[in-house]
């Protein structure tokens, strides 16, 4: 069974912070994904990284997969308001079946 | 474009009974997949469709099925429903399927057990 697991779990920073979110494994994965999901929402793709070593940047966000795409992370550079969310990591090797990490529950405060 | 679209938003049943759920994926796409969402386990793999069939299952008992049908849209069915059966019932739908692909989330069904 693959398993990821996402550290912190729960995040509380003031506006103007910055804060890295962690997604670790022991499997290796051909593709991690991150979502953002609002309340009664479903989740919203942020980016997909497949390349060992990668590294992609979404305006303040950066995401990296670890060179054995085993492990990534989100970094915000200078958090907003509005970053605020439940953010997932989710690795894939087949088809559409992701395993999902636990999620950090982000909260940013103005 | 429409997005994927989940019915009912919200569904209220008794511990026994039996739930359908239904799945529109955005227009074009051929491939289905469900998760269930608890604040205990997470989001969980349920099951993927591609072109009408079953390409991967998740480990959950066999009260749980789906199906898709010939306009790529898909049911999920779960029988003789159980407490813990009370969760977020989130479909997703892509293009094709690849470990690669973007998937498109709907909103969930909030299933309530009683």
């Amino acid at each position: 069974t693959q398993l990821l697991e996402q550290s912190p779990q729960f995040l509380s920073i003031q506006e103007g912070e910055n804060l890295t979110v962690y997604c670790n494994s022991s499997s290796v994965f051909s593709s991690l994904q991150w979502y953002r999901q609002e309340p009664g929402e479903g989740p919203v793709l942020l980016v997909t990284v497949v390349t060992g070593g990668e590294v992609k940047k979404l305006k303040r966000l950066t995401f990296q997969f670890g060179d054995a795409r085993k492990d990534s992370s989100l970094h915000i550079t200078a958090a907003q308001p509005g970053d605020t969310g439940l953010y997932l990591c989710a690795g894939s090797n087949a088809g559409n079946m992701l395993t999902f990490g636990g999620g950090t529950r982000l909260m940013v405060k103005p | 474009k429409a997005g994927v679209t989940q019915t009912p938003r919200y569904l209220i049943k008794t511990r026994g009974q039996q739930v359908t759920l239904s799945c529109s994926p955005i227009s074009g796409h051929r491939s289905v997949s469900w998760y269930q969402q608890t604040p205990g386990q997470g989001l969980q793999f349920l099951f993927e469709y591609f072109s009408e069939t079953q390409r991967n299952k998740g480990n959950f008992p066999g009260r749980f099925s789906g199906r898709q049908f010939s306009n790529s849209r898909s049911e999920m069915n779960v029988s003789t429903l159980e407490l813990g059966d009370s969760a977020l019932y989130l479909c997703a739908s892509s293009l094709n399927r690849g470990y690669a692909e973007k998937l498109f989330f709907g909103s969930g069904t909030q299933l309530s057990v009683l």
